[in-house]
């Protein structure tokens, strides 16, 4: 179902961890953007990548960092440095980052601080 | 940089009512408009968008409208069934930045 995959569905943080989420698609899309989902808050973007071994800060990166060693994957780590880490993170690609281009979205990674 | 209003942030309507999203924008230079919508639980998926050399646009019972000069576009629904209740998006970006910003969100409810 859109060939992007997000993993796990359900992650929980403990104070001071630092945690990975996963975000691998198949299709064959140079770019990859990670968005942050809040309540009433619509989609805001945290980081994105136009191209492997290459990536920029969004609107909201302190807190997070990523890598994108692979085309295929664009992994999202929340650092202890992000003190309200609690949200709803999306993973989504397009063909490229132009910003005309559909996204297509992952299922999402609902990440709880204990 | 860019910031994108949405309104309302919720809309209840009757089923076979129409529906109206509105959106306004800061960026003179966007130029391009589309609209997500996530059912619950599910992820964003785009169902219209529109460029700036274009007012209008349809696809069967959604269509949305541009007016450049006063920088809003909105999303339109009619005859609403049960299953557009969802939260939609819409967003803006231009040519020489990558990204797109999204609006807030509106939650529409189709009531039977």
């Amino acid at each position: 179902d859109g060939g992007i995959t997000q993993s796990p569905k359900y992650l929980f943080r403990k104070e001071g961890q630092n945690v990975t989420l996963s975000c691998e698609q198949n299709l064959n899309h140079d770019a990859m953007y990670w968005y942050r989902q809040d309540p009433g808050q619509g989609l805001r973007l945290i980081y994105y990548s136009q191209i492997v071994n290459d990536f920029q800060k969004g609107d909201i990166a302190e807190g997070y960092s990523v890598s994108r060693e692979k085309k295929e994957s664009f992994p999202l780590t929340v650092t202890s440095a992000q003190k309200n880490p609690t949200a709803f993170y999306l993973c989504a690609s397009s063909i490229a980052a132009d910003g005309h281009e559909k996204l297509f979205f992952g299922s999402g990674t609902q990440l709880s601080v204990l | 940089g860019e910031n994108v209003e949405q309104h309302p942030s919720t809309l209840s309507v009757q089923e076979g009512d129409s529906a109206v999203i509105k959106c306004t924008y800061s960026d003179s230079a966007s130029n391009y408009f589309p609209w997500y919508k996530q059912e619950l639980g599910k992820r964003p998926q785009l169902i219209i968008d529109i460029r700036s050399n274009v007012g209008e646009k349809k696809d069967q019972r959604i269509a949305v409208t541009l007016n450049k000069t006063a920088k809003h576009f909105s999303l339109h629904i009619t005859e609403t069934q049960p299953e557009d209740s969802a939260v939609y998006f819409c967003a803006a970006s231009n040519s020489s930045n990558y990204k797109l910003t999204f609006g807030k969100g509106t939650l529409l409810t189709v009531n039977p």
